[in-house]
């Protein structure tokens, strides 16, 4: 079955800088990869996604990127704020539209 | 905005007893998942439904995990008896196949 990782586990960075955080997946069959925010106690958001038709999707300062090739897609967050610190989960749809997490990335943004 | 209505927000039950949460799913939405998260992992999946129909339930517990969706339209979801690595967030979410994908605010168990 399919299976995602997710790395790294925690990224701490300063206020206006860049954080980039990884998935890898190992079903091609897969098709769509949302990306999550979660805040302690809350439920989570969806905060972009990609499908596989697509290689780069882009939401003001949210970025997600895509190989296919590679098998493997990437949340970009530029211009970081404090209200971004959070667990972010990406995920992987092999079909019948259930997904599949990874581990989850806490991030602390420092002001 | 629509929303996922789930119940309780949390539960405290002892282990070997019954417990059971109950999910509404946005109006519409034929696709129900029951997922719980673990603290500090990411939620999985234990059951989904395409209206009344269980689709996949691979990964549910099934010697005390039970759950229904009767009518195609609100769900629940029963353990008995409760364990204590039972201990979660218990989501529920619906969608239009991946589109529309909403979870709702969960219910916390803690089983004592």
């Amino acid at each position: 079955g399919e299976n995602v990782e997710q790395h790294p586990s925690t990224l701490s960075v300063q206020e206006g800088d860049s954080a980039v955080i990884k998935c890898t997946y190992s079903d091609s069959a897969s098709n769509y990869f949302p990306w999550y925010k979660q805040e302690l106690g809350k439920r989570p958001q969806l905060i972009i996604d990609i499908r596989s038709n697509v290689g780069e999707k882009k939401d003001q300062r949210i970025a997600v990127t895509l190989n296919k090739t590679a098998k493997h897609f990437s949340l970009h967050i530029t211009e970081t704020q404090p209200e971004d610190s959070a667990v972010y989960f990406c995920a992987a749809s092999p079909y019948t539209d259930k997904l599949i997490f990874g581990t989850g990335t806490r991030l602390q943004v420092f002001p | 905005e629509a929303e996922v209505a789930q119940s309780p927000r949390y539960k405290i039950t002892e282990k070997s007893q019954a417990v059971a949460f109950w999910c509404d799913p946005i109006s519409g939405h034929a696709t129900l998942y029951w997922y719980r998260q673990i603290l500090g992992q990411g939620p999985e999946l234990l059951v989904q439904f395409q209206d009344e129909s269980v689709v996949d339930d691979s990964q549910l517990p099934k010697d005390r995990f039970s759950a229904e969706r009767l009518k195609g339209v609100d769900s629940t979801l029963k353990i008995q008896p409760a364990e204590l690595g039972d201990s979660a967030m218990y989501l529920c979410a619906s969608s239009l196949g991946t589109d529309g994908y909403t979870f709702g605010s969960g219910t916390r168990l803690t089983v004592v």
